[in-house]
């Protein structure tokens, strides 16, 4: 069946780059997504790539896909101690109706 | 844009009492609406999908009378937790399709006592 596997913790400094890594098993998902939950609180969407990209820039944000070996990552800029958080990796299923699968989660910790 | 709220955000309730906890996208339609669990310090678990005028679609292990999802609008679902016990205690979140993009509530945080 379809999984998602993901490193649960990451430790990195501030100021450093944090680099958060996926593996999934469907060749077929159609979108990947980065979603951060703070404690507490619900899952706020980060960003996401199409499969058919390689790469997807957003200001601090960079992810990297590659589709041939499964893996997706997230790499975060100059990490402030705000980035401290669960990181969800997520593959759609496509179909109507979308339905997402989830990775553990990577609870990333920033030290001053 | 594509917000998504919950209410309540808390509720206590008695064993043996149901609540209802509602999901609403607040700029936006959404024909799809999904409900999860989440027990501490773990991922996400779907429980059913929610679809505007027809019957939720339960995942497996989901029992449908005691979770009852009602979708009556393209802006709100409600979940409702029926003849709820302490093994029902957990955080529920919702979330609304916009396109091909899952938008989350905020979750609610249900404690049976």
């Amino acid at each position: 069946g379809e999984d998602v596997e993901q490193s649960l913790f990451l430790s990195v400094r501030e100021g450093d780059s944090s680099v958060i890594n996926c593996t999934y098993t469907d060749s077929s998902s159609t979108y990947l997504y980065w979603y951060k939950q703070e404690p507490g609180a619900g899952l706020q969407l980060l960003t996401y790539i199409f499969s058919n990209m390689d790469m997807k820039q957003d200001q601090r944000l960079t992810v990297l896909l590659n589709k041939k070996d499964k893996h997706l990552s997230l790499r975060i800029a100059d990490t402030q101690t705000g980035d401290s958080a669960i990181y969800f990796c997520a593959e759609s299923l496509g179909g109507s109706q979308g339905n997402l699968i989830f990775g553990k989660g990577t609870k990333l910790s920033v030290k001053p | 844009g594509a917000v998504v709220s919950q209410h309540p955000s808390w509720v206590i309730c008695k064993s043996g009492t149901s609540v209802k906890i509602e999901c609403r996208s607040l700029d936006f339609q959404a024909t799809t609406m999904f409900w999860y669990r989440q027990f501490p310090k773990q991922s996400l678990m779907l429980m059913a999908t929610s679809n505007e005028g027809s019957k939720a679609t339960y995942e497996q292990g989901v029992e449908k009378d005691k979770f009852l999802i009602n979708h009556a609008s393209l802006t709100l679902s409600t979940l409702t937790v029926t003849s709820a016990h302490p093994e029902d205690s957990s955080f529920y979140i919702c979330s609304a399709r916009l396109t091909e993009t899952q938008y989350f509530g905020p979750g609610t945080r249900l404690l049976v006592l």
